[in-house]
């Protein structure tokens, strides 16, 4: 079993659905990454948490230490919102554990 | 406010050449980590580098595979006598301090090597 999961691996949505990307682990961590990569692109970092709830724009990312859990949320997504998005632990301090990544298309 | 630039973006080599490939941090950050991204799979860890020292290497390939950050200048990735399996996207990231104390990353657009 990976240490960590995403779900779902690929989601097809229209231009203005509310999406959900989830990403369960399974070891301590210190912080948690929510990161955005664009088909032949580079990396981009949107959130980092250690807890609670951030909100950047759109983008919506929460995280529940307990259950070991967080979630990404797009509201109001549009078709430039497509892209893979990568859930990363850090177990410790620098090394980060990579989920699979979500690919996700927003159709017009 | 430049962020980390890698170059090149593309980088073609053909199998027992060398590969340098190049990673300046953003300003102010002394801390740089490099990870591979092979095809249709996920980023792994590669190097964790401050000025002038190795921090840990434990996810480089004991061969052919080198790091560097020098007081000057950018970080180098050095990968000698390439082989096909040596594609992959390369990325480079960068913070002001240990992660482990709250400082975020910020990645590079990445080089993407091709061993013909």
């Amino acid at each position: 079993k990976n240490e960590v999961e995403q779900s779902p691996q690929n989601l097809t949505a229209q231009e203005g659905e509310f999406i959900t990307i989830n990403c369960s682990y399974s070891v301590g961590i210190s912080a948690l990454h929510w990161l955005q990569q664009h088909p032949g692109g580079g990396i981009v970092s949107l959130f980092m948490l250690s807890s609670g709830k951030k909100k950047h724009g759109r983008l919506i990312a929460t995280i529940n230490i307990q259950e070991k859990h967080s979630s990404l949320h797009i509201t109001a997504s549009h078709p430039r919102d497509s892209a893979v998005y990568i859930c990363a632990v850090s177990p410790s301090n620098y090394q980060l554990i990579w989920g699979a990544g979500t690919k996700l298309i927003i159709k017009p | 406010n430049a962020g980390v630039m890698q170059n090149p973006r593309h980088l073609v080599r053909r199998r027992g050449q060398e590969a340098r490939l190049r990673c300046s941090p953003m300003k102010g950050h002394s801390h740089v980590y490099w990870y591979r991204q092979l095809p249709e799979e996920g980023l792994k860890f590669m190097v964790y580098l401050q000025k002038e020292n190795i921090i840990d290497e434990s996810g480089m390939p004991k061969e052919r595979f080198s790091a560097e950050f020098p007081k000057e200048g950018p970080s180098i990735l050095r990968i000698q006598q390439v082989v096909r399996g040596d594609s992959a996207a390369y990325f480079c990231a960068s913070s002001p301090a240990m992660i482990q104390y709250g400082a975020g990353y910020t990645f590079g657009s990445g080089t993407r090597l091709t061993v013909v």
